[in-house]
């Protein structure tokens, strides 16, 4: 079946605008990551989901950063006011469950802020 | 420290060579993934393990809870292999993993 796709896969914007990201899990997968993965760095969880909630959030960099999943599927982190600093490639990644199952990751969206 | 650590950071090795890297972490954990980035950013999930060892193709992962140590082995490498290898873990009674540095691999032919 389908993978993990996200979208967009690329996206420039100016300091200051908000952008949003989204993410659609493989069917049935209960549980939704995002990662962010700096240049040069390596990766950072931000948040996880299980179902429509989000037990974890202690990953968000700032209060500028927030996600939301619904209908246990399809979920957007959305960045407002960016700054230069958010520019990395943002992974989300689903699986079955929480525990004890492995994790398939998106081709991820590469931001760039100028 | 960082609580995951890869060595190498950087592996450059000839085609065919056995290849071993490894992930040393500092905290109790319940479960450890590989992970393979290539070049073009895409993530592959190759293990994850909480004891003993698995093996796929040429690919190995092994781990020893008690030294908090993984490897993982590469037989017959090939230049296809040229990724960089991320070891992640979760910590026991958490849900988030925390990612190594990750081990840029290079075989040339």
């Amino acid at each position: 079946g389908a993978g993990v796709s996200q979208s967009p896969s690329n996206k420039v914007t100016e300091k200051g605008k908000d952008v949003e990201l989204r993410c659609d899990p493989i069917s049935g997968h209960t549980a939704l990551y995002w990662y962010r993965q700096s240049l040069g760095q390596g990766l950072e969880f931000l948040i996880y989901f299980q179902g429509n909630s989000a037990p974890d959030k202690s990953g968000l960099p700032s209060d500028r950063f927030s996600a939301e999943r619904t209908g246990g599927s399809v979920s957007t982190l959305t960045i407002q006011r960016t700054q230069q600093e958010d520019s990395a490639v943002y992974l989300c990644a689903s699986s079955f469950f929480l525990i004890g199952y492995e994790q398939y990751f998106g081709p991820g969206t590469r931001l760039t802020v100028t | 420290k960082n609580e995951v650590e890869q060595s190498p950071q950087n592996l450059t090795a000839q085609e065919g060579e056995f290849i071993t890297i490894n992930c040393s972490y500092s905290v109790g954990i319940s479960a450890l993934h590989w992970l393979q980035q290539h070049p073009g950013g895409g993530i592959v999930s190759l293990f994850m393990l909480s004891s003993g060892k698995k093996k796929h193709g040429r690919l190995i992962a092994t781990i020893n809870i008690q030294e908090k140590h993984s490897s993982l082995h590469i037989t017959a490498s090939h230049p296809r292999d040229s990724a960089v290898y991320i070891c992640a873990v979760r910590r026991q009674g958490a849900q988030k993993l925390v990612f190594g540095q990750g081990t840029r691999l290079t075989i040339n032919p």
